[in-house]
């Protein structure tokens, strides 16, 4: 049972494109929902991330829309830039008095030039 | 300002040997986690600490796993009898506590031949 689900699985725009990553979650108790990036070889990076109670937030080219009525969000990425072709992770907090984040299976974003 | 710091950054066992990973969380973090990356399964959470007391142990498999957290200053993850389904990624996360906002280290790349 997947609690967290992505889509696409992979996406390639262009440079300067906005791409536009997609995340629905089924437990409507989850409240937290921070977004992290992952390179090759790395630890997955925190990104961005929003609280229920919010519809939108933004951090320079990133901004998260939350709808809480549909359990679905989606991140944004203007002016994409090949630096930011990445795998890109929606987590969720389980919010049942652990802090154990749930996440997606990932979207692999390749920015062309 | 260093990250979250695990050691050793790769790890080759032969099957049936045990193997001890670290994690040293970000000064002042009181919350340290685990979690695991392979291809099929994604990142599944493990366990985590605060304050080191251990909190939430529900994603460790109930044999061969455990954690433990002797001081703040670092956490340790031990797999006795390793297998090769034990082969992925283990990463550790620290959190400064006030809200769940984990920051991942670099991980360690487990291979059990």
């Amino acid at each position: 049972q997947q609690q967290v689900r992505q889509s696409p699985q992979s996406l390639t725009v262009w440079e300067g494109e906005t791409a536009i990553l997609n995340c629905s979650y089924e437990n409507s108790a989850f409240d937290y929902f921070p977004w992290y990036q992952q390179f090759p070889g790395e630890g997955p990076a925190l990104l961005i991330a929003i609280r229920s109670v919010s519809d939108k937030k933004e951090d320079g080219g990133f901004t998260i829309f939350f709808n809480k009525r549909e359990k679905n969000l989606s991140l944004h990425i203007k002016d994409s830039q090949p630096g930011d072709s990445a795998t890109y992770f929606c987590a969720a907090d389980a919010s049942s008095g652990s802090w154990q984040l749930i996440f997606g299976s990932g979207t692999q974003l390749t920015v062309m030039p | 300002n260093a990250g979250v710091i695990q050691t050793p950054r790769h790890k080759v066992t032969g099957k049936g040997q045990e193997a001890t990973l670290w994690c040293e969380p970000i000064s002042g973090h009181s919350a340290v986690f685990w979690y695991r990356q392979t291809i099929v399964q994604g990142l599944e959470f493990l366990t985590y600490f605060r304050n080191q007391a251990p909190i939430d142990d529900s994603g460790m498999p109930k044999e061969r796993f455990s954690a433990q957290m002797p001081n703040q200053s670092h956490s340790t993850l031990k797999i006795q009898s390793t297998q090769p389904q034990d082969s992925a990624v283990y990463l550790c996360a620290s959190s400064p506590g006030q809200v769940n906002t984990q920051y991942f280290g670099p991980g360690t790349r487990l291979l059990v031949l």
